[in-house]
């Protein structure tokens, strides 16, 4: 079965740090891969989306991730981060039109 | 337009008793998920409805939960003879194919 870990649990950083969460999955085959950030309070929402084509994906608020294929892994980054950063990260995988698998979720803290 | 609506948004209830949870997914969006979201357990997979193929039910935890999507629409996630390790935020998700719009959830307290 499609597994996907976050390797941080929680991550703390001062603002203008440079950010990078880890991603990996365990399929193999065809997969589109997820970003979702669910900020305090708030519901669950898109980040970047990959499904297909260059591998270095845009997302908003100036969040971008990677895929690396022969590593099995998406990595969400961002050169400088903004207190308005502090939410909850999740990565998720599907293959094709099935169902899509979460991580654990990385927490990120901020501080001013 | 209007996103993935979830009722209700908050039910406390005592152990033993059932539940009902209601999602109102985008229209025409074919699949639809019930995930639920504990403290300190990510986000885990309950049950998903694609068009009118059977349903994938394999991360139901047990014989108390069960869900229908009626008319390939709307959903009910029922939850029998809850007991205190129920208590979750339950998030409805629904995807025209690829990626999910998610509802806002409904926070179950069992007491």
């Amino acid at each position: 079965a499609q597994s996907v870990s976050q390797h941080n649990h929680h991550v703390i950083l001062s603002e203008a740090a440079s950010l990078e969460l880890g991603c990996n999955y365990s399929y193999g085959g065809t997969v589109n891969l997820f970003w979702y950030v669910q900020y305090p309070g708030q519901h669950l929402q898109l980040l970047l989306k990959y499904f297909s084509g260059d591998p270095l994906v845009k997302g908003i608020k100036g969040f971008e991730a990677e895929f690396i294929k022969s590593k099995f892994s998406f990595n969400l980054r961002k050169p400088s981060v903004q207190w308005s950063d502090t939410a909850e990260y999740f990565c998720a995988v599907s293959e094709g039109a099935q169902k899509l698998v979460f991580g654990q979720g990385t927490r990120l803290t901020i501080n001013p | 337009g209007a996103g993935v609506s979830q009722s209700p948004s908050n039910k406390v209830t005592e152990k033993g008793k059932d539940v009902e949870l209601r999602c109102d997914p985008i229209s025409g969006h074919t699949a639809l998920y019930w995930y639920r979201q504990s403290l300190g357990q990510g986000l885990e997979f309950l049950i998903y409805f694609q068009g009118n193929s059977a349903p994938d039910k394999s991360g139901l935890p047990s014989d108390r939960f069960s869900a229908e999507r009626t008319g390939g629409s709307v959903s009910t996630l029922t939850i029998q003879r809850t007991q205190q390790e129920d208590s979750a935020v339950y998030l409805c998700a629904s995807s025209p194919g690829g990626l999910c719009d998610f509802g806002p959830g409904t926070r179950l307290l069992v007491l």
